[in-house]
């Protein structure tokens, strides 16, 4: 149990368009999903918190209109980045909360989507 | 906020020796605090964790520790195997009732395991 997954796995586009990453709990109801962010050989940075059926929320210094989330059901979350620039090229992945027979909630990571921005 | 810090942030060991993983927390609200496992260029994977209400547990080679007063935790591996090798991850949230934490992670220790 527990398992969540990422699409697309890798994604390679052009300066200036947008790419929209997307996150499911397959075997689970996640209320909550994260988005971080990762760069090479350095640790995981939580971009934002997900909640099913409302705004997203964003960590301090990430634009929340560049980096779209959207949560429309329990087991499905998406990141869109908007208007991609080469700087924006990382390892983005995603968790989803499961209840654990009560607080505190455990995360499960997706395998993560590397996306390259030439 | 909260802030978590590891040490070290290399390890390495002969095959069969023990491993132990350090990390501090700030938050004193902090009441779990997982374990994860990241090889590269794949998922972290969840390996162990602890809450506040206890102080010890233990999975087969692995254990983790918490001194609520002292504010840190540690992970313990035992008779390393080369598997072992990867980068581990501490993490630290306040989570309760029905609040979901956010995972503050810790910056990670590569652990290289020599046969």
């Amino acid at each position: 149990g527990a398992v969540v997954s990422q699409h697309p796995s890798w994604v390679i586009c052009k300066s200036g368009t947008s790419v929209k990453i997307e996150c499911r709990s397959l075997d689970f109801q996640a209320t909550t999903m994260f988005w971080y962010r990762q760069f090479p050989k350095q640790s995981l940075m939580l971009m934002a918190t997900s909640n099913e059926g409302s705004k997203a929320t964003y960590e301090q210094g990430v634009e929340k209109d560049k980096f779209l989330i959207n949560h429309a059901s329990l087991t499905l979350s998406t990141l869109t980045v908007t208007s991609a620039h080469p700087e924006d090229s990382s390892f983005y992945i995603c968790s989803a909360a499961r209840l654990a027979g009560g607080a505190p909630y455990e995360q499960y990571f997706g395998p993560g989507t590397r996306l390259t921005v030439t | 906020g909260e802030n978590v810090e590891q040490h070290p942030s290399t390890l390495s060991v002969q095959e069969g020796d023990s491993a132990v993983i350090k990390c501090t927390y700030s938050d004193s609200a902090s009441n779990y605090f997982p374990w994860y496992k990241q090889e590269l260029g794949k998922r972290p994977q969840l390996i162990i964790d602890i809450r506040s209400n206890v102080g010890e547990k233990k999975d087969q080679r692995i254990a983790v520790t918490l001194n609520k007063t002292a504010k840190h935790f540690s992970l313990h591996i035992t008779e390393t195997q080369p598997e072992d090798s990867a980068v581990y991850f501490c993490a630290a949230s306040r989570s309760y009732g029905g609040s979901q934490g956010n995972l503050i992670f810790g910056k990670g220790t590569k652990l290289s395991v020599k046969p």
